[in-house]
């Protein structure tokens, strides 16, 4: 019974580099959430995707983020040329229906820039 | 812009008592309302969802939504320190596809 899950759980970057953050969702699911918790504060939803397609990627900051969940394989959360300032927990959800579906959590992705 | 308010405590409450953890929201076409569970350094764990006015109970925790008065609260019976943990609020509006968290309620449970 495997839940979401993601890959790496750690990840230490410097700046200027890519950052990779992958997310595989719950059997049966095909509705995936991108969410971050910077230190000190609340989940910030990020992006929502179906499979081939993003549905919603307003909370998404406009340059260097990138996501894509395509027909074959995980999720993918992109950061291009990091900043200290991406210093944090990523957390995919996914859920079976829609958006108005209970999201289950995977165990996250902490990134470190150094 | 949608909002979740929650006291950020901590809050402390003997073993074996009932916590009581609330939350108001200002999106008034919120629908769908979580309650997740997040152990430090850890990823939110769903508690209990509820959609409709009223209480809903499961076991030792018990949801309560008020859509008028833009409130819902949980209730912990029995408080065990294993209970010790930050509480997020969470709801998803009729206009939005994300769950919108609040800053969560930081609970502990004292033997």
């Amino acid at each position: 019974n495997a839940g979401v899950m993601q890959n790496p759980r750690h990840l230490v970057r410097r700046r200027g580099q890519e950052a990779r953050l992958r997310c595989s969702p719950m059997k049966g699911h095909s509705h995936v959430y991108w969410y971050r918790q910077l230190p000190e504060e609340g989940l910030k939803f990020m992006v929502y995707l179906q499979k081939e397609n993003i549905i919603d990627e307003s909370g998404m900051p406009k340059e260097r983020f990138s996501a894509e969940f395509p027909k074959e394989g995980p999720s993918i959360l992109r950061i291009q040329q990091v900043v200290r300032g991406d210093s944090a927990a990523y957390f995919c959800a996914s859920s079976p229906r829609d958006h108005t579906d209970t999201q289950y959590f995977g165990p996250g992705t902490r990134l470190t820039v150094l | 812009q949608k909002e979740v308010e929650q006291n950020s405590g901590p809050l402390s409450v003997p073993e074996g008592a009932i916590a009581s953890l609330n939350c108001t929201y200002s999106d008034r076409g919120s629908q769908s309302f979580f309650w997740y569970r997040q152990y430090s350094g850890k990823s939110p764990e769903l508690i209990m969802f509820i959609y409709s006015n009223g209480d809903k109970e499961d076991g030792r925790f018990t949801a309560q939504l008020n859509k008028a008065s833009q409130y819902v609260s949980l209730l912990i019976r029995d408080s065990q320190p294993s209970d010790s943990a930050t509480y997020l609020c969470a709801f998803v509006s009729n206009s939005g596809y994300a769950l919108n968290f609040g800053k969560g309620t930081s609970l502990l449970v004292t033997p």
